[in-house]
């Protein structure tokens, strides 16, 4: 099956600087890559997300990369803000099968 | 739509008692899966389901079943709760596996076996 190893664990930030996460998959025919917020006592809920066709997308403070080559994407922020403070979970869909395999999560913190 | 839904958010259960936690979504969704996430730790799948009738293992399925005999249902039970399964659960469903991946998560049930 698919294995993902997500860096780093927790992450401190000063507000307004980039934060970047980052993800390695082991199975190269995993085709789609999202990513989850969860806010604290809250659910995940989805961000953004790419499939293996794309290199890059983007959606207003947030982006994600995808090096097939390597097997490796990652989220990046663009001026934080104290509200994006949550655990990011980064994930892979195998293709042919119906679940996905979640990273273990990177906790943000984004100091004022 | 209230998207997916959880039943109860808390309960403490004593070890070796039994309960069934309740999940529900009303987008049609053919696709739904429980996770436990333990703190700190990350989303292990238990058990997931591709339609109604159809269940499948996850990676952590022991000490747990499921059912799935409609579409909108997913109840995931416990039985001879053990302080191991002290988790939150997270009930969740998606359009399908294929072409539409997003996955919508309930609010979760916070367990604690004693």
């Amino acid at each position: 099956g698919e294995n993902v190893e997500q860096h780093p664990s927790t992450l401190s930030v000063q507000e307004g600087d980039s934060a970047v996460i980052k993800c390695t998959y082991s199975d190269s025919a995993s085709n789609y890559f999202p990513w989850y917020k969860q806010e604290l006592g809250k659910r995940p809920q989805l961000i953004i997300d790419i499939r293996s066709n794309v290199g890059e997308k983007k959606d207003q403070r947030i982006a994600v990369t995808l090096n097939k080559t390597a097997k490796h994407f990652s989220l990046h922020i663009t001026e934080t803000q104290p509200e994006d403070s949550a655990v990011y979970f980064c994930a892979a869909l195998l293709w042919g099968y119906s679940t996905l395999t979640f990273g273990k999560g990177t906790m943000l913190l984004v100091s004022p | 739509n209230a998207g997916v839904t959880q039943t109860p958010k808390f309960r403490i259960l004593k070890i070796g008692q039994s309960m069934t936690l309740q999940c529900a979504q009303d987008m049609n969704h053919n696709y739904m899966y429980w996770y436990r996430q333990d703190p700190g730790m990350g989303l292990k799948l238990i058990y997931y389901s591709v339609g109604a009738g159809i269940t499948d293992k996850g990676e952590v399925p022991n000490g747990y079943n499921v059912s799935r005999s409609t579409t909108e249902d997913f109840p995931l039970r416990l039985e001879l709760a053990a302080p191991s399964q002290t988790s939150v659960y997270f009930c969740a469903s998606s359009q399908t596996g294929g072409t539409y991946n997003e996955q919508f998560f309930g609010p979760g049930t916070r367990l604690t076996v004693l």
